[in-house]
């Protein structure tokens, strides 16, 4: 699976959008983008995922660029509570038939200011 | 659903214990996964389960064993405690069928041999 490369750190004003990036240059064209976040100690939390096209959901948005070697997740109104470890993840889909192994780096450490 | 289970929720064991870290998921998953977390650090995979009776090795399996004899539960075996085993260990399940699914974590379980 591809490695990814985050900033270790960012912070963000509360109410402002939080754009996290996330490179991974080396990403295959069956390899998807997955986005978890994990809240202090707390297990890892799904937030989106995509392979091409950007995608949006209840809790954020997923840009890919053309080339797919990099992405953004954004949070459109962080709040305190956003405050976390946010994990860019590359791996196979599952139409490959094969187990799925996603490998987690060490994430973005999110902390968002009052 | 209560989703994902991990009891016990904290554990201490002396050098040389052994103990049973255990994991259920009522969500009818085929894929199950067991993670370790070190401080400060990403998740690295242990060992993985695409269904009931087949599991297979990740990245860090040494000191550890597994089983699958149902499709909900999957259970982690630790032999002969170290120190370096010290750690939170996370479990997770996906659906791992046609179609592309989040992973679903537990709560994790906090580990200290001493």
């Amino acid at each position: 699976d591809a490695k990814t490369t985050q900033p270790t750190s960012m912070d963000c004003a509360e109410g402002r959008a939080a754009n996290l990036p996330c490179n991974h240059s080396t990403i295959s064209g069956n390899e998807y983008v997955y986005w978890y976040r994990q809240i202090h100690s707390q297990g890892p939390q799904y937030i989106i995922h995509g392979l091409k096209n950007n995608e949006t959901n209840e809790m954020a948005s997923l840009i890919i660029t053309e080339d797919r070697k990099s992405s953004t997740l954004i949070l459109p109104h962080a709040t305190l509570r956003d405050t976390a470890v946010y994990y860019c993840i590359v791996g196979r889909g599952l139409y490959s038939g094969s187990a799925r192994q996603l490998t987690f780096g060490s994430g973005t450490q999110l902390t968002v200011l009052p | 659903n209560a989703g994902v289970t991990q009891t016990p929720k904290f554990r201490i064991l002396k050098i040389g214990q052994s103990m049973t870290l255990q994991c259920t998921q009522d969500m009818n998953h085929n894929y199950m996964y067991w993670y370790r977390q070190d401080p400060g650090m990403g998740l690295k995979l242990i060992y993985y389960s695409v269904g009931a009776g087949i599991t297979d090795k990740g990245e860090v399996p040494n000191g550890y064993n597994v089983s699958r004899s149902t499709t909900e539960d999957f259970p982690l075996r630790l032999e002969l405690a170290a120190p370096s085993q010290t750690s939170v260990y996370f479990c997770a399940s996906a659906i791992g069928t046609e179609y592309n699914s989040p992973l679903h974590f537990g709560n994790g379980t906090r580990l200290t041999v001493t």
